[in-house]
């Protein structure tokens, strides 16, 4: 089946502080989305981007369908931003990557 | 609030017994999927139902059934449980059944097997 790699799997940043999170895939995917898992469990669904780029606020995401990646970008984090980020694509049924965590320290 | 609806949201029991957790679906939404969280594996796809029917199978196991009824609500069984079954489960739904469509979140359920 196809695989789906996050990195990094931790970050830690300082508030205020910029990021990217990476998520690659091995094959081609009609659906790719990014949610984050905050830290009650509760799985929020940030962006359904198989393609292009959207942005909603201090976050913003770019999928480069042919070349297999995307990006989640955070500018200005806040320490509400703390959880898990999931990317999930769909092939055949919906997978997820392994998450990165990322930690916002006040 | 995802529209996703998940009963119960904690659920303590013991080896070698059997649960059910429920799902009701967003309103509109006619495909349900059942996700396994667990610390060492992670978010694991284990089946997908589009309006009453086994769309997508994954890692499932022979111990573990759903179903989706005619009010498009979903049932996850789980029998002769054992200790690495303890997980959080969660239910998703979607429009369509094509798997191009945005997936929303219930609040899971958290299995306890002791």
């Amino acid at each position: 089946g196809i695989q789906v790699e996050q990195s990094p799997p931790d970050l830690i940043l300082q508030e205020g502080a910029n990021s990217t999170l990476r998520c690659n895939f091995s094959d081609s995917v009609n659906n790719l989305q990014w949610f984050h898992q905050n830290p009650w469990g509760q799985l929020i669904n940030l962006f359904y981007i198989p393609s292009g780029t959207k942005q909603n606020g201090r976050l913003s995401a770019t999928t480069v369908a042919t070349e297999r990646y995307s990006l989640l970008y955070i500018s200005s984090s806040q320490t509400t931003d703390s959880g898990v980020y999931f990317c999930a694509v769909n092939n055949n049924d919906m997978r997820f990557g392994a998450g990165t965590r990322l930690t916002v320290k006040p | 609030d995802s529209g996703v609806t998940q009963t119960p949201k904690h659920l303590i029991t013991a080896t070698g017994q059997r649960v059910t957790l429920r799902c009701s679906p967003r309103s509109g939404d006619l495909s349900v999927y059942w996700y396994q969280q667990s610390l060492d594996q992670g978010l694991q796809f284990l089946i997908q139902y589009y309006n009453g029917e086994e769309r997508a199978k994954g890692n499932i196991l022979e111990r573990f059934s759903a179903q989706q009824f005619p009010d498009l609500h979903s049932e996850l069984n789980l029998s002769s449980l054992e200790l690495g079954d303890s997980a959080l489960y969660f239910c998703a739904s979607s429009v369509g059944g094509q798997g191009k469509e945005k997936l929303f979140f219930g609040s899971g359920t958290q299995l306890s097997v002791l």
